[in-house]
């Protein structure tokens, strides 16, 4: 069975923080994913990753950046935190570009 | 600009019966359509999808009804039960499924006892 484990399942920051989000999948997936789930809104992509080292925006990239050293592991970063990025984020995985992505339970942050 | 509209936002179904939630998109070249399917403290769970070459897909209680031309695609959960309240999430990507996906902004179902 897919595991893609997000390192925290709450985190409190302050605004101005520089944060970091791990996402950790256990599958030998090629393809890495970071999306915000907000009310209402639905779940939207930050970024994504295709390989190792590679890195493509999403549709809301703005404030965030990532980062893929190893093919297992997708750390999201938020440069420098603000309120409007409180939000639920989800990390997802998938082994190439026809099997369906799995998602991890999320993280949920605060910004303070 | 919204890419994939989802309707109702909520949806109340007594045990036993249908459940139907509809998406809408606009992007042609969207080649993959998932239904996702959460839980409360949970992610997302890929529940089925289909792609545009058939225009229905069943697994056990789920089908999917697409229409190409119109450019939506429905998800139908018959005999409902209440262990199937969740929230549902359609979804669409292009590229093969490479590529991120677009969402919908979520059903929140609930199945009456």
């Amino acid at each position: 069975d897919v595991k893609v484990t997000q390192s925290s399942r709450y985190l409190v920051k302050r605004t101005g923080e520089k944060v970091f989000l791990e996402c950790v999948q256990d599958m030998d997936h090629e393809n890495m994913f970071w999306y915000r789930q907000d009310p209402g809104l639905g779940l939207r992509l930050i970024y994504f990753s295709y390989d190792v080292k590679m890195k493509e925006k999403g549709d809301i990239p703005e404030g965030y950046s990532v980062s893929r050293e190893k093919k297992e592991r997708f750390s999201l970063i938020l440069e420098s935190a603000s309120t409007n990025q409180t939000s639920m984020y989800l990390c997802a995985s998938s082994r190439d570009r026809v099997q369906p992505q799995h998602f991890g339970d999320g993280t949920r942050l605060s910004i303070l | 600009q919204q890419q994939v509209k989802q309707s109702p936002q909520s949806l109340i179904v007594q045990k036993g019966g249908i459940s139907i939630i509809n998406c809408a998109y606009e992007n042609t070249a969207f080649d993959y359509f998932p239904w996702y399917q959460q839980f409360p403290g949970k992610g997302p769970a890929l529940l089925i999808a289909i792609r545009p070459d058939v225009s229905e897909k069943k697994e056990g209680r789920f089908t999917i009804s697409f229409n190409k031309s119109a450019k939506q695609f429905s998800l139908h959960i018959m005999d409902s039960q209440p262990g199937d309240s969740a929230t549902y999430f359609c979804a669409a990507n292009s590229g093969g499924g490479a590529d991120g996906l677009t969402f919908g902004k979520g059903t929140h179902l609930i199945i009456q006892p």
